[in-house]
This record gives C-alpha cells, sequence and structure tokens, in this order.
C-alpha cells in the first residue's frame, strides 16, 4: 500500500499571506506513461471535497491561479500564495498509482 | 455540468446490510469509472472502491477494510451507480460519496454524500 503523510496538519494564516502544504508518499507516483498521480483537494467546511489540482501541477477548471502545485517522484508541494477567506478548510493529497490513498489531511485557518 | 446524488443512507446495526445509490446527471455516465469514498464522523478520507466502465471492463477494485463484504455496480441504462454493504462494522460509519473518476483528472466529480450510521 502507498501511504501518504502530509505536513503540517494544521496551519494558521493571516489573509494574503502565501501557505505551503507538503505531501510525501511512501513510493514513487510516476506512471509508465510519464505522468504522475499526485491530486490536491480542498474540503470547505460540511461540504464534499472539490478537485484543485491533477497530475502535480494543473489546475482544475475554476480553479484561482493562486492554487500551484509542484514535486515529483515522492515529494510534492501545494501552494497557496495569497490566502483568502474562502480558502479555509482541510487539504488532501492523493495518490491514484496504487488503488488510491489520500494524506490525513491539513486543516487551514485564517 | 456533472452532478451526482446519493441516497439509501440510515441507521443500521452491527452484521446488518444497506445499499447506497448514487444518481448521475450531465454526465457521460457510460464511459466514466466511479468511485466511492467515505468519510469516518471527524476523520479524513478514505477510498472505498471503484468500478470501471463496461467498455474498460466494468471489473471493481476494493480496499482492503471492505473487501468481500461490499459491492460496487451500476445500472447504465438508468445512470446509476450502488454500494451493497453488507455484515456492516461500527467503523463503516461515516459520510459515503460517490465520485467520478476520470483518467485524467482523478475524482472530479462529487456528490453532496449520504450517511451511514451502524450503531447497536
Amino acid at each position: 500500500d502507498i501511504v501518504m503523510t502530509q505536513t503540517p496538519l494544521s496551519l494558521s494564516v493571516a489573509p494574503g499571506q502565501p501557505a505551503s502544504i507538503s505531501c510525501k508518499s511512501s513510493q514513487s507516483l510516476l506512471n509508465s506513461d510519464g505522468e504522475t498521480s499526485l491530486y490536491w483537494y480542498l474540503q470547505r467546511p460540511g461540504q464534499p471535497p472539490q478537485l484543485l489540482i491533477y497530475e502535480v501541477s494543473n489546475r482544475f477548471s475554476g480553479v484561482p491561479d493562486r492554487f500551484s502545485g509542484s514535486g515529483s517522484g515522492t515529494y510534492f508541494t501545494l501552494k497557496i500564495s495569497r490566502v483568502e477567506a474562502e480558502d479555509v478548510g482541510v487539504f488532501y493529497c492523493m495518490q491514484r498509482k496504487q488503488q488510491y490513498s489520500f494524506g490525513q489531511g491539513t486543516k487551514l485557518e485564517i | 455540468e456533472g452532478q451526482l446524488v446519493e441516497s439509501g443512507g440510515g441507521f443500521v446495526k452491527p452484521g446488518g446490510s444497506l445499499r447506497l445509490s448514487c444518481a448521475a446527471s450531465g454526465i457521460a455516465f457510460s464511459n466514466s469509472w466511479m468511485t466511492w469514498v467515505r468519510q469516518a464522523p471527524g476523520k479524513g478520507l478514505e477510498w472505498v472502491g471503484r468500478i470501471k466502465s463496461k467498455i474498460d471492463g466494468g471489473t471493481t477494485d476494493y480496499a482492503a477494510p471492505v473487501k468481500g463484504r461490499f459491492a460496487i455496480s451500476r445500472d447504465d441504462s438508468k445512470t446509476m451507480l450502488y454500494l451493497q454493504m453488507n455484515s456492516l462494522k461500527i467503523e463503516d460509519t461515516g459520510v459515503y460519496y460517490c465520485t467520478t473518476d476520470d483518467w485524467e483528472y482523478g475524482l472530479d466529480v462529487w456528490g453532496q454524500g449520504t450517511t451511514v450510521t451502524v450503531s447497536s
């Protein structure tokens, strides 16, 4: 099984300031086709998760450009250039190379 | 825009059974792989299982904690996804989400979820 480990588990950021979340996988997520199966989701309070980033660094439709993803192999990062009030919630990374597994979640507070 | 609506959640005693449904609209359902994800109260997300489209074989895959107890099926004529849950345990309690499973985007469309409570 591939284990996903996120750090930190919580962070408090002032509006307009940057934020960064790390995600480490226990195995490389690089596929034979050259793509990497790493995704980022945000779950706002009381809501289902929503897709932010697919395949490491691609913003999903409608996702603001203040969100960016990077990384390779086993180490990945989600960055928010300027945190806004609507970003409050829990962020999850997910791998889909070998079945599916999520990180523990990172709770963002303003 | 795609929409998924889950139903069928409720209270059940340990050892009991429940069938969840997920109604899909606005998506090419018959070509879509579909996934169930659950979330225990106050906890993180846990993948439950996936079913491929019939054109890709229609096969299923399950997480270890539910394998042999849960079964995913689909009715493309009704654009419906199902999760049959048997031999339920207290630790199966949570919100169950159905999602589309796109080859590129991953789990891109999510329902609002339905709540399952297993308690004596």
